[in-house]
């Protein structure tokens, strides 16, 4: 059974790059989320899927910010123009289809260092 | 608003010392679901259980327990026995719309 996989684990960047990441949801699940967090903070949402729509964005996503799920499958987030305030994991987590509130299974997540 | 608040910031034992890790929340919904999540070193938030609001039976399963008190908004988990592989920051969190709010974790540090 394939967990949900993320792509690089780790990415350092300059100031002023762009940067991509790549998650791969558990096959089937339909409902793809992207949460951020910081050094001794809880998972911060950013964004989720709910197969190829994207039906909600945080305040938190700004305009340097797109994420995309362009067959309901794996997901990209792009960030423009990486300022040091970026510097975070970013944690994507999928969830089945079905009634309810199910549980969401997260990546091992990506660590994004701005110098 | 939802609010998740996780007043321990670290907890330190020593093995086979139960460990009872306490979480506060705040919401309007009259239904909702409360989880525990459980992050390890390696990173890897790993799901551990999950409430209903209108279901206020407490459970055990295995060493894992858990007291949802919906008078108080509280909704305590419980580790008996500890082990060292326990070791881990620990987080409460709340849905809302499908996003989770998450608590700001508490560490638990066991020792052997």
């Amino acid at each position: 059974d394939t967990g949900v996989s993320q792509d690089p684990r780790h990415k350092i960047t300059k100031r002023g790059q762009n940067v991509t990441f790549r998650c791969d949801p558990i096959s089937e699940h339909n409902r793809l989320y992207w949460y951020r967090q910081t050094l001794g903070q809880g998972p911060e949402f950013l964004t989720y899927f709910q197969n190829e729509a994207q039906l909600e964005k945080s305040r938190l996503l700004s305009d340097r910010f797109s994420a995309e799920r362009p067959k309901g499958s794996f997901s990209t987030l792009e960030i423009q123009r990486t300022e040091q305030g970026d510097s975070a994991m970013y944690l994507c987590a999928s969830s089945p289809w079905g009634t309810g509130v199910l549980e969401q299974y997260f990546g091992p997540g990506t660590r994004l260092t701005v110098t | 608003a939802q609010k998740v608040t996780q007043a321990q910031t670290e907890i330190s034992v020593v093995e086979k010392e139960d460990v009872t890790l306490d979480c506060v929340y705040e919401t309007r919904d009259t239904t909702y679901y409360l989880f525990w999540y459980k992050q390890p070193p390696s990173g890897e938030l790993v799901f551990l259980i999950r409430r209903n609001s209108f279901d206020e039976q407490n459970e055990i399963s295995g060493r894992y327990s858990w007291n949802f008190q919906k008078s108080t908004s509280s909704f305590n988990f419980t580790i008996t026995a500890s082990q060292v592989v326990d070791s881990a920051v620990y987080f409460c969190a709340l849905v809302n719309d499908y996003k989770l709010s998450f608590g700001a974790g508490t560490t638990v540090t066991v020792r052997a």
